[in-house]
């Protein structure tokens, strides 16, 4: 079966700062990885994703994430967060050819003035 | 274009008594999805349609909640009778077809006393 594990439930970063959020997937089959974005009070909505290719996904707002198959990870960065980057990050994961989405358990990004 | 519509968008009930929520998705989307969010979790599937039709419904606790998409478009999901461990954000999805981008509704915020 498939997991994903966010590590941080929580991450506190000054304004202007990089930040990284982290996330690890377990899986024996092939799979794509996605970075799902929520803000207060809204439903989620698609960062970036990974299906093939290049290991450096570029998505909204900024945003990118890595692909590491060796370390089965998928960590999304910016170098340079914004007050209206607060909100609540989920990792997932899809099997090829499957149509279930696996989420992590989230990380709330706290951007501090 | 407009989006995954939900309603209500709040709702509080007492334990032991039924509530239902209402999905309206994007138009032409074959493929609409419900989860469960259960505060500090991620999103999980509950069931997924394919037009009328489910697809997967082996998360669904079918002993309380039930789900229909008559006409393939909107969708309902109801639960009878409620539990405390049903509070949670429902939330609904819709995609063109299967394995698609998945475009998420605000969700329904339901608090059991």
């Amino acid at each position: 079966a498939q997991s994903v594990t966010q590590l941080d439930s929580q991450v506190p970063v000054f304004e202007e700062a990089p930040v990284e959020l982290r996330c690890n997937y377990s899986s024996s089959v092939s799979v794509y990885l996605f970075w799902y974005v929520q803000y207060p009070n809204q439903g989620l909505q698609l960062l970036l994703k990974y299906l093939s290719g290049s290991t450096l996904v570029k998505g909204i707002n900024g945003f990118e994430a890595e692909f590491n198959k060796s370390q089965t990870s998928f960590h999304l960065r910016k170098p340079s967060v914004h007050i209206s980057d607060t909100a609540e990050y989920f990792c997932a994961v899809r099997v090829v050819r499957d149509d279930k989405i696996i989420f992590g358990k989230g990380t709330r990004l706290h951007i501090l003035p | 274009e407009a989006g995954v519509a939900q309603s209500p968008r709040y709702k509080i009930i007492e334990k032991r008594q039924s509530v239902a929520f209402w999905c309206n998705p994007i138009s032409g989307h074959a493929t609409l999805y419900w989860y469960q969010q259960i505060l500090g979790q991620g999103p999980k599937l509950l069931i997924q349609f394919q037009n009328n039709g489910v697809v997967d419904d082996s998360q669904l606790p079918k002993d309380r909640f039930s789900a229909e998409r008559l006409k393939g478009v909107d969708s309902t999901l109801k639960i009878q009778p409620a539990k405390l461990e049903d509070s949670a954000v429902y939330l609904c999805a819709s995609s063109l077809i299967s394995r698609n981008e998945q475009f998420f509704g605000p969700g329904t915020r339901l608090t059991v006393l």
